[in-house]
């Protein structure tokens, strides 16, 4: 079955520096893999989607994500992390066996400090 | 385009009333999905919907319904309420591209 584990629950970065969120994906074959935001009392908004045109995927606001199959992990990455950034993460896959299903991982909350 | 948007945007009710929320899509997209999200469970799949069809349903019991009509709308009931239906619950749609969705702010429902 497909699914997707994000590995920290919650990320701490001072803000300017590095982010790094991570997400492995587990599918019997090749996934669309999203990542999407949620800011406190908000939707979800859709950050950046891979679907093996590339591996290397950018998204809104300076982020991206790199699909790596050898270690079925796409982790999300912003070189410099401004206090906006401060949210709830969510890796996602998509199912589209029957209909359309999208499938969370349990989200990381990013904290950014000054 | 304006996005998706849902309403009420905040629900309160008590156990065993019954409550609908309603969703618009983007315009154009044919694809309703729903989700419920909690601390304790995430975000969870409840049901797809396609041209007014229920095409995937999540794990959900069945006082958990919906419906679509010919104008994409989709509404999402929730009858004899327990505590444990708190939540916010998503709508999202998609347009041709099936697999993105895009999501409305959310509905959040209190159950007392």
């Amino acid at each position: 079955a497909q699914s997707v584990t994000q590995l920290d629950s919650h990320v701490s970065v001072s803000e300017g520096t590095p982010v790094l969120l991570r997400c492995n994906y587990s599918s019997s074959y090749s996934p669309s893999l999203f990542w999407y935001v949620q800011h406190p009392n908000k939707g979800l908004q859709l950050l950046l989607k891979y679907t093996s045109a590339a591996t290397l995927v950018k998204g809104i606001n300076g982020f991206e994500a790199e699909f790596k199959k050898s270690e079925t992990s796409f982790h999300l990455t912003k070189p410099s992390a401004h206090m906006s950034d401060a949210a709830e993460y969510f890796c996602v896959v998509s199912l589209m066996e029957y209909g359309n299903k999208l499938v969370f991982g349990a989200g990381t909350i990013l904290r950014v400090k000054s | 385009k304006a996005g998706v948007t849902q309403t009420p945007r905040y629900l309160i009710k008590t156990r065993g009333q019954q409550v609908t929320l309603s969703c618009s899509p983007i315009s154009g997209h044919r694809s309703v999905s729903w989700y419920q999200q909690t601390p304790g469970q995430g975000l969870q799949f409840l049901f797809e919907y396609f041209s007014e069809t229920q095409r995937n349903k999540g794990n959900f019991p069945g006082r958990f319904s919906g419906r679509q009509f010919s104008n994409s709308r989709s509404e999402m009931n929730v009858s004899t309420l327990e505590l444990g239906d708190s939540a916010l619950y998503l709508c999202a749609s998609s347009g041709t591209d099936q697999e993105t969705q895009y999501f409305g702010p959310g509905t959040r429902l209190l159950v007392l």
